[in-house]
């Protein structure tokens, strides 16, 4: 089954302390991104990624880092995650160029709560 | 940087028409898409426009006017499932970033 997965769900965890929030792709897209999703902003990109190795900056990306070793997998670092990271945060796939390209596949979402 | 424009909150009866409207500001466009949310899941990917025109799938037909930087989702004979939350969405052509729009609270009623 094509799809985007995350982990962990759901997690609360205090300032300061890292995380790490998985993104895996089964789909063998190109672009993966990285959203958060606050009540009455909608969708904010953090960071996407072309491709293996090439990762840029969306409109929030402060606070966040990403890497792109294989193609499947985009993880999301929180290296001193603060309180206004409190959010739910989605990962999505698509292919990187064409029609096909404005089709997003999103992963289920990751709650996150930091205290 | 991009910026868009929806209305927060529509509410309508089974078996109406409702237009969703978008307008844009971008600095490189590179088409307008659609994505619908139910309450407590993913986005889901309804329609596309790179061109001027409308776009039919089904019950939901999407339109887009590049020289008004404006588009709108059309939904038609609603349906209690329907009721959702809606994303207008633009990519820039020059880096490929996307930007949503804050979304359009769909209520359908009985």
């Amino acid at each position: 089954e094509a799809q985007v997965t995350q982990n962990p769900r759901y997690l609360i965890t205090v300032t300061g302390k890292k995380l790490t929030v998985t993104c895996s792709q089964n789909m063998n897209h190109e672009y993966m991104s990285w959203y958060r999703q606050d009540p009455g902003l909608g969708l904010r990109q953090i960071y996407y990624s072309m491709n293996v190795e090439v990762t840029d900056k969306g409109d929030v990306p402060e606070g966040y880092k990403v890497s792109r070793k294989e193609k499947r997998n985009f993880p999301l670092i929180l290296e001193s995650p603060s309180p206004n990271q409190t959010s739910l945060y989605f990962c999505a796939s698509s292919p990187a160029g064409g029609r096909s390209s404005y089709e997003q596949y999103f992963g289920p979402g990751t709650r996150l709560t930091v205290t | 940087g991009q910026s868009l424009e929806q209305p927060s909150e529509v509410t309508a009866v089974e078996g109406a028409i409702v237009q969703i409207n978008c307008t844009y500001q971008t600095s490189g466009f590179y088409g307008l898409s659609w994505y619908q949310q139910h309450d407590g899941g993913a986005p889901t990917f309804l329609s596309y426009n790179a061109l001027d025109g409308l776009e039919e799938t089904g019950r939901f037909s999407s339109f887009l006017s590049r020289s008004d930087s404006y588009g709108y989702l059309l939904l038609q004979e609603l349906q209690m499932k329907d009721s959702a939350s809606y994303f207008c969405a633009v990519r820039d052509r020059a880096d490929y970033k996307l930007s949503f729009g804050a979304g359009t609270t769909v209520t359908v009623r009985a």
